[in-house]
């Protein structure tokens, strides 16, 4: 079994709809980093966070650390949200550990 | 955006030949990481160096090394490029950064562009 778990794998929605991926992770954390990456491009900073929600346009990301889970979500979203999302987990150490990914696609 | 860059963005070199990717940051970061990202095996830590001359291998270590001479600069060679090495190769740099008490440093890390190898 993974640390990182991420799911769904791979996720369809029509423009609009709101959007949630879920991140849960066995290993205890200092943080944890939610990333983007469109196809063929590079990674991209979403948000890091540590405790309860951050919020950043039209994607909000939670965390509880006691449950040892997080979420991205995505408000009315958008065809330019398609991208695969990745969880990273910081263990305490200046490593990362990966969840595999989400595939978005939405569609308009 | 964090000042990483990679060279070459886009490579194509025959098998057997030696290879080296260069990253770098203009952000004075201590730590530096070299990864592979291929289809189902999401991003792998090749190497990873926690100062100047300071490096370690990370889980796919085999076939690679590294080389960390300045601060700014994290090199990664190919000695003798196979095709299984053909990947999106990502660099990332961190820095250590307090963390909300009682819990420890956080290190977030900030993504260069990505080199695209092609080994034929």
């Amino acid at each position: 079994k993974n640390e990182v778990e991420q799911s769904p794998q791979n996720l369809t929605a029509q423009e609009g709809e709101f959007i949630t991926i879920n991140c849960s992770y066995s290993v205890g954390i200092s943080a944890l980093h939610w990333l983007q990456q469109h196809p063929g491009g590079g990674i991209v900073s979403l948000f890091m966070l540590s405790s309860g929600k951050k919020k950043h346009g039209r994607l909000i990301a939670t965390i509880n650390i006691q449950e040892k889970h997080s979420s991205l979500h995505i408000t009315a979203s958008h065809p330019r949200d398609s991208a695969v999302y990745i969880c990273a987990v910081m263990g305490g150490t200046y490593k990362y550990i990966f969840g595999t990914g989400t595939r978005l696609k939405v569609l308009a | 955006d964090a000042g990483i860059t990679q060279s070459p963005r886009h490579k194509v070199t025959e098998t057997g030949t030696p290879v080296t990717l260069r990253c770098h940051q203009t952000e004075n970061h201590r730590y530096m990481y070299w990864y592979r990202q291929d289809p189902g095996h999401g991003l792998r830590l090749i190497h990873y160096s926690y100062g100047v001359k300071d490096t370690d291998k990370g889980e796919v270590s085999d076939g690679y090394s590294v080389s960390r001479s300045k601060t700014e600069d994290f090199l990664l060679t190919l000695e003798s490029a196979t095709s299984s090495q053909t990947s999106v190769y990502f660099c990332a740099i961190s820095e250590s950064r307090p963390g909300r008490e009682p819990l420890p440093p956080t290190y977030e890390q900030y993504f260069g562009p990505g080199t695209r190898l092609t080994v034929t």
